[in-house]
């Protein structure tokens, strides 16, 4: 079983809010981490979009809209990338990452279709 | 402006070498950790190595454990990564990327391996 599990593709129509779930392995506990978020359109190199553990310890990327958040589900194990308002341009591969026993790992990635 | 730009890349055998290059600008290099990141064609984000300010603690993912080296030059904002004994599935293009954060990201060198 994967450390980190992402839905491969997901589609959402224009002004909806999309939600991208990052599943962590049984075992290990999502509420111990901190889970990042990085877009990457294509021919482009991936972008830090945000981190989040808790409300008291997240941090947003430089020049992120706040239409990007996250959030974790403890009663899933998950981490939540909330998209609000989607926009065209949000059309991209979304990746979580975690920091795991020295060594980082991402997720597989969800295809965000914006239709 | 906070830049990375990769070297290095190119067509190499199956069990040759290449060292890669990560050119750092608009910031101070030696205060930031840095990181390798892969992505292989069709397939998502794999983590390849990370190697603090200082050199002292270096992490490689298990697929690379003792094959490839990370190393730096604080003096010569550089990140390196020297890879021997390269297999086709290492063709991918690789990514430097600053701090645990992974931001921001290089626009990437492509590394082929084929006879």
């Amino acid at each position: 079983q994967a450390v980190l599990t992402q839905p491969s593709s997901l589609s959402a129509s224009p002004g909806a809010s999309a939600s991208l779930t990052c599943t962590l392995r049984s075992g290990i506990n999502v509420g111990t981490y901190r889970i990042y978020w990085y877009q990457q359109r294509p021919g482009s190199p991936p972008q830090y979009l945000l981190r989040y553990k808790s409300d008291s310890d997240k941090q947003q990327g430089s020049g992120v809209p706040s239409r990007f958040s996250g959030s974790k589900d403890a009663s899933a194990n998950a981490g939540i990338l909330l998209i609000s308002g989607l926009q065209s341009e949000d059309e991209a591969d979304y990746y979580c990452m975690i920091w795991h026993s020295s060594a980082v790992v991402f997720g597989g990635g969800t295809k965000l279709t914006v239709l | 402006e906070v830049q990375l730009v990769e070297s290095g890349g190119g067509l190499v055998q199956p069990g040759g070498s290449l060292r890669l290059s990560c050119a750092a600008s608009g910031f101070s290099f030696s205060s930031y950790p840095m990181n390798w990141v892969r992505l292989a064609p069709g397939k998502g984000l794999e983590w390849v190595s990370y190697i603090s300010t200082t050199s002292s603690t270096i992490y490689y993912s298990d697929s690379v454990k003792g094959r490839f080296t990370i190393s730096r030059d604080n003096a010569k904002n550089s990140l390196y990564l020297q890879m021997n004994s390269l297999r086709d599935v290492d063709t991918a293009l690789y990514y430097c990327a600053r701090d645990t954060s992974f931001d921001p990201w290089g626009q990437g060198t492509l590394v082929t391996v084929s006879s």
